[in-house]
């Protein structure tokens, strides 16, 4: 049974800062694997998707790594931001159209 | 991209009244949506995988006489909980993905819908 684990489970930091969040899963054999974004109460954004022949994916500050041999993923934030503020979650496939698993989650908040 | 929708995002409704959650993809086809369940502070937990023309799967200890999935058009997935209690109070949110040739992008997720049951 896969198993996503996400740390820190909570974060905070100044704004300015680079900060690396981080997701393992046990079972290697996945398809993609993709980071979210929750804001409180609200449906989830999704951030990156990076395919299983994937190194890593970059959009804007946001920059996502897979080392699918070692089953870690990282999500690395640039120069944060107090609206960088939200949960981030970490989601593996293990094959087309099939289910999530996710994440325990990363709560971030970014002061000012 | 592509778009989900969830209706409504609020509802409070009496003990023993059923609630009735949409979930549109609105400029796609979805043969499979996935509905989870998301407890304050917690992660989202699948509840089941909806499947167009055909029966939900349903995850271990979830009870599908409970929460009723159909799943009639490529566009349109329903969940239904029936005899609402208090504990089924929570955060439901849906999922699809556009299978659509050529693209990649993941699963995209509706907007949640808030449930309170009193």
């Amino acid at each position: 049974k896969q198993e996503v684990t996400q740390i820190p489970a909570a974060l905070s930091v100044p704004e300015g800062e680079n900060l690396v969040l981080n997701c393992s899963f046990t079972d290697s054999a996945i398809y993609n694997l993709q980071w979210f974004r929750q804001d409180p109460g609200k449906g989830l954004t999704s951030l990156l998707l990076i395919q299983s022949s994937q190194r890593e994916q970059t959009s804007g500050r946001l920059n996502a790594s897979l080392d699918k041999s070692s089953g870690r993923s990282t999500l690395y934030i640039a120069a944060s931001q107090p609206g960088d503020s939200a949960t981030y979650l970490c989601a593996v496939s293990p094959g087309t159209a099939s289910k999530l698993t996710f994440g325990t989650g990363t709560r971030l908040q970014v002061t000012l | 991209g592509a778009v989900v929708s969830q209706h409504p995002s609020r509802v409070i409704c009496k003990s023993g009244t059923s609630v009735k959650i949409e979930c549109r993809s609105l400029d796609f086809q979805a043969t499979t949506m996935f509905w989870y369940r998301q407890f304050p502070k917690q992660s989202l937990m699948l509840m089941a995988t909806s499947n167009e023309g055909s029966k939900a799967t349903y995850e271990q200890g979830v009870e599908k006489d409970k929460f009723l999935i159909n799943h009639a058009s490529l566009t349109l997935s329903t969940l239904t909980v029936t005899s609402a209690h208090p504990e089924d109070s929570s955060f439901y949110i849906c999922s699809a993905r556009d299978q659509g040739a050529g693209r990649i992008d993941g699963y995209t997720f509706g907007s949640g819908t808030r449930l309170t049951v009193v």
